[in-house]
């Protein structure tokens, strides 16, 4: 059964604690993205890669960091200097004609 | 900028016919896609148009005019289910640029 996972689907974050969200996809997929969504609002880039062990910032990388060390994992970690963390976070892959799959997104919350 | 404009909201009758336009600027435009997301879930693909035209799948039919910079969602015979915010994203270039998504169309169903 091919897909991508994220895990958790609730994340609680104390203040000063980095957190990782993972990402996993078995669907063969060279480019992976991390999306950030506010309540109420679109979908921002944070994070994107393109092949193992390559990735570039996206429009709200500051307070955030990702590994890319293998071609299924693409784990997104939010540090203590990411202020304003509380969102839903969504990780996506595309296929060979454009197209962008989402995992079912990890909900980030702040003690 | 790579703006993409799209209805805040919009409101429809069960069983009616609606249309979710979206404009973008057309410089650089390599293709069009539409997701459905409903609440607190992950968006989900719903067509990709690379050519004028109307692409149709079922109740829901996508438009593209490249020329004008413009695309549609038609949705037909509404159900409830179809309440849900709709996402129109372009791909600017070609290759390995990520998506660019609009702020999405939050669409409610009434009886």
């Amino acid at each position: 059964d091919g897909g991508i996972t994220q895990s958790p689907k609730y994340l609680f974050r104390k203040e000063g604690q980095n957190v990782t969200l993972s990402c996993e996809q078995n669907l063969n997929h060279d480019a992976m993205y991390w999306y950030r969504q506010d309540p109420g609002q679109g979908l921002r880039l944070i994070y994107y890669s393109q092949i193992v062990n390559d990735f570039q910032k996206g429009d709200i990388a500051e307070g955030y960091s990702v590994s890319r060390e293998k071609k299924e994992s693409f784990p997104l970690t939010v540090t203590s200097a990411q202020k304003n963390p509380t969102a839903f976070y969504l990780c996506a892959s595309r296929d060979s004609q454009e197209t962008q799959y989402f995992g079912p997104g990890t909900r980030l919350l702040v003690l | 900028g790579q703006n993409i404009d799209q209805p805040t909201e919009m409101t429809a009758t069960e069983g009616a016919i609606v249309q979710i336009n979206c404009t973008y600027q057309t410089s650089g435009f390599n293709g069009l896609f539409w997701y459905q997301q409903h609440a607190g879930e992950a968006p989900t693909f719903l067509s990709y148009n690379v050519l004028d035209g109307l692409e149709e799948k079922g109740r829901f039919s996508s438009f593209l005019s490249r020329s004008k910079g413009y695309s549609y969602l038609l949705l037909k015979e509404l159900q409830m289910k179809d309440s849900a915010s709709y996402l129109c994203a372009v791909i600017f270039r070609s290759g390995n640029t990520p998506l660019v998504f609009g702020k999405g169309t939050r669409l409610s169903v009434i009886a």
